[in-house]
């Protein structure tokens, strides 16, 4: 069974950097194929991507907010770590990460972590 | 970046109802569309994959269908369980994006 969960602060002040860790279960990041990203979701609004990390650690970033964001992983450990600078209000969001799979088909995010509530103010 | 139109952004409907929502890209993404599901404070749930594919699990009165820029989400009968948030979301590009969601609310 895959599992994916989230973890990080629940409340960041403005212009401090988040640090969210997703810790996974069900597969290996090492194997060809697999990927991790990053989703977010505002209250009440719609979902936006972010990041992904490959297999291979190949990284790819939304273009609106690739200068403030980094996505790294550790195999080992089962994790996939994402920071992003210089916080502010509107990055207030559920953040969620979720299994990618790299296949000739596409790329679809499942399973989905339960997703962690981050509030930006002072 | 590709954008993701859904129409319509809202509807209402009844049990048994048959319910169709429409996702446009603004480029031609060939098959690389995915239908998601959403109920409040929950996690987007996978329905479709490639435009057609049911993901496993999946009731069958979910479909899929469409190509290039346009593509169709259809719930042939509707449940009580089926009121919820959809998304579609391109995978053409390796900067995915979403659309901006379709609510269903019971009639």
């Amino acid at each position: 069974q895959v599992t994916l969960r989230e973890s990080g602060p629940a409340l960041v002040k403005p212009t401090q950097t988040l640090t969210l860790t997703c810790t996974f279960s069900g597969f290996s990041l090492s194997t060809s194929g697999m990927c991790v990203s990053w989703i977010r979701q505002p209250p009440g609004k719609a979902l936006e991507w972010l990041a992904r990390i490959d297999w291979d650690d190949d990284k790819y970033y939304s273009t609106s907010l690739k200068t403030r964001l980094t996505i790294s992983k550790d195999t080992s450990k089962n994790q996939v770590v994402l920071t992003m600078t210089n916080m502010d209000p509107v990055d207030t969001a559920t953040y969620y990460c979720a299994r990618t799979l790299a296949l000739e088909e596409g790329r679809w995010f499942d399973p989905w972590g339960q997703g962690t509530l981050v509030t930006v103010s002072s | 970046d590709i954008q993701m139109t859904q129409s319509p952004s809202s509807l209402s409907a009844s049990v048994g109802d048959r319910v169709t929502i429409t996702c446009r890209a603004s480029q031609s993404i060939s098959s690389y569309l995915n239908w998601y599901q959403q109920k409040p404070g929950k996690a987007p749930k996978l329905l479709i994959y490639a435009a057609s594919s049911l993901q496993s699990g999946v009731p069958s009165r979910f479909s899929g269908s469409g190509s290039g820029t346009d593509f169709t989400l259809t719930i042939s009968s509707l449940q009580p369980e089926d009121f919820a948030t959809y998304y579609c979301q391109q995978s053409y590009s390796t900067r995915y994006s979403f659309g901006q969601g379709t609510k269903l609310e019971i009639k």
